[in-house]
């Protein structure tokens, strides 16, 4: 079975605190892909990062980093320095034959 | 370049009525995808098209669902008759042809609401 689990439902931090949020994936498939959508309060949902499950290169973007490791079938996300304008539901998501696999997502505020 | 829309925004009907939601894909893009999540739920997949032809509707929940993709270009997913559980919202998705890790671009969404 294929399944994301996002265990956080909600976080709360004061701004310009660091934030990890955590992504754990089932497959059975050798190659799959990864991706995180933020979705603001305006609904719509923004791509943040893809990774294949060949390239387990962290990667940082900005304020932005994720933590892919296949040993534990994880793929963090965090956010340095936080700031209000990062509060926004955020999905992890799993790529499985052209359809996305999601978590239940985490809800994160960030106060000022 | 204009991302992927969705009409209406928000539509809201009583259970056994009829409700057909509409998405434009970027233009160019032969993948689109419906999604949906149901209040409290994960967003669950509906189905896959590429081009005018469906790919993979497993995650369709029952034949009160009919998408259809006329020409490739724009498709419709209609709910006949409405129940309440169907209530929540409706995303569609678009992504370039290719393989299946290319990037889905989403819409705004479409809110459901049944009752």
């Amino acid at each position: 079975a294929q399944k994301v689990t996002q265990a956080q439902t909600e976080i709360s931090v004061v701004e310009k605190e660091d934030v990890t949020l955590d992504c754990v994936y089932e497959t059975r498939d050798t190659t799959y892909y990864l991706f995180w959508y933020k979705q603001p309060p305006s609904g719509e949902l923004v791509f943040l990062i893809r990774r294949n499950s060949f390239d387990e290169q962290n990667e940082i973007s900005g304020r932005y980093s994720w933590n892919f490791q296949k040993s534990t079938s994880s793929f963090n996300f965090t956010i340095t320095a936080s700031q209000v304008v990062d509060s926004a539901v955020y999905f992890c998501a799993l790529g499985s034959n052209y359809q996305l696999i999601w978590g239940a997502g985490t809800k994160l505020i960030i106060k000022p | 370049e204009a991302g992927v829309t969705q009409f209406p925004s928000h539509s809201v009907i009583e259970k056994g009525q009829t409700v057909t939601l509409r998405c434009d894909p970027i233009s160019g893009h032969d993948n689109l995808y419906w999604y949906r999540r149901v209040m409290g739920k994960e967003i669950k997949f509906l189905l896959h098209f590429v081009k005018e032809s469906k790919q993979d509707e497993s995650g369709m929940p029952n034949n009160r669902f009919l998408a259809e993709r006329t020409g490739g270009t724009y498709s419709t997913l209609k709910v006949q008759p409405a129940e309440l559980e169907d209530s929540g919202v409706y995303f569609c998705a678009s992504s370039q042809l290719g393989d299946r890790g290319n990037e889905q671009f989403f819409g705004p969404g479409t809110r459901l609401t049944v009752l």
